[in-house]
C-alpha cells in the first residue's frame, strides 16, 4: 500500500488531454512539493515535473503539473503514443524522513 | 553530463548478503546528496534511503532499517548500499539517484540504470 494514492490506470485517445490524479496527507504533499516521473518501460524514471509544476529542461510544456492542499495533480495535453508509459508521483515527507511514492498510473493512448 | 552507473547485484540466498556500488561522475560529488531507490519485478517504486553530502544524515525506509547501510566515500565519487539479512522481498531492480536541484523539493532528477539484485534459494 502506497503513501501517495494515484489511480492504476488512465487511458486518452491521440490528441487528447487527461489528468492524473495523486492524493496524500500534511506530511507529505501537504507541507512538500511534488515530483512526477514518467517510467517508460525496461527503462530507469525520468524526472517529469519537479517542484509541483516546473519542467525540467527537455520536457515538452505538454505536461504540467499542480498542486492544492494534500493533492496534486498531472496534465498531459495533445497525447501522443509515446506518452504510452507508467507515471508516478512523488514527494518527500517529513513523518518518515523520506521520500514517498504514488503506487504508479499506467497510461494507455488509445 | 551527470552520470551514475550501479554495479555489485546479483543472485544471493535469503540471508545473505550484498554491497551496491554506485559510481558517481560529472557533478561535485561531495556537495550533493545520494538516494536509493527500488523496484520489484512489475511493482511501483520504493525509496530506501538517503545520504547527505557529509554523511551525517542518514534515512533508512522502514521496510530496511536495521539491515541495511548506506554510506559513500567522497574522495572515491562513490555511494554504497550494504544489504544484509536479505530477503525475496528484497528482489528488486536498486537505482541510485541524485536530486535534480540541492534538495527533495526539486525531485529525483538523475538516475543510474539500476541493478538487479534477486534473492532467492
Amino acid at each position: 500500500q502506497s503513501v501517495l494514492t494515484q489511480p492504476p490506470s488512465a487511458s486518452g485517445t491521440p490528441g487528447q488531454r487527461v489528468t492524473i490524479s495523486c492524493s496524500g496527507s500534511s506530511s507529505n504533499i501537504g507541507s512538500n512539493n511534488v515530483n512526477w516521473y514518467q517510467q517508460l518501460p525496461g527503462t530507469a524514471p525520468k524526472l517529469l515535473i519537479y517542484t509541483n509544476n516546473q519542467r525540467p529542461s527537455g520536457v515538452p510544456d505538454r505536461f504540467s503539473g499542480s498542486r492544492s492542499g494534500t493533492s496534486a495533480s498531472l496534465a498531459i495535453s495533445g497525447l501522443q503514443s509515446d506518452d504510452e508509459a507508467d507515471y508516478y508521483c512523488a514527494a518527500w515527507d517529513d513523518s518518515l524522513n523520506g521520500v514517498v511514492f504514488g503506487g504508479g498510473t499506467k497510461l494507455t493512448v488509445l | 553530463e551527470v552520470q551514475l552507473v550501479e554495479s555489485g547485484g546479483g543472485l544471493v540466498q535469503p540471508g545473505g548478503s550484498l554491497r551496491l556500488s554506485c559510481a558517481a561522475s560529472g557533478f561535485t560529488f561531495s556537495s550533493n546528496s545520494m538516494n536509493w531507490v527500488r523496484q520489484a519485478p512489475g511493482k511501483g517504486l520504493e525509496w530506501v534511503s538517503y545520504i547527505s553530502g557529509s554523511s551525517s544524515t542518514r534515512y533508512y525506509a522502514d521496510s530496511v532499517r536495521g539491515r541495511f547501510t548506506v554510506s559513500r566515500d567522497n574522495a572515491k565519487n562513490s555511494l554504497y548500499l550494504q544489504m544484509n539479512s536479505l530477503r525475496a522481498e528484497d528482489t528488486a531492480v536498486y537505482y541510485c539517484a541524485r536530486w535534480y536541484e540541492y534538495s527533495s523539493s526539486s525531485g529525483l532528477g538523475y538516475w543510474g540504470q539500476g541493478t538487479l539484485v534477486t534473492v532467492s534459494s
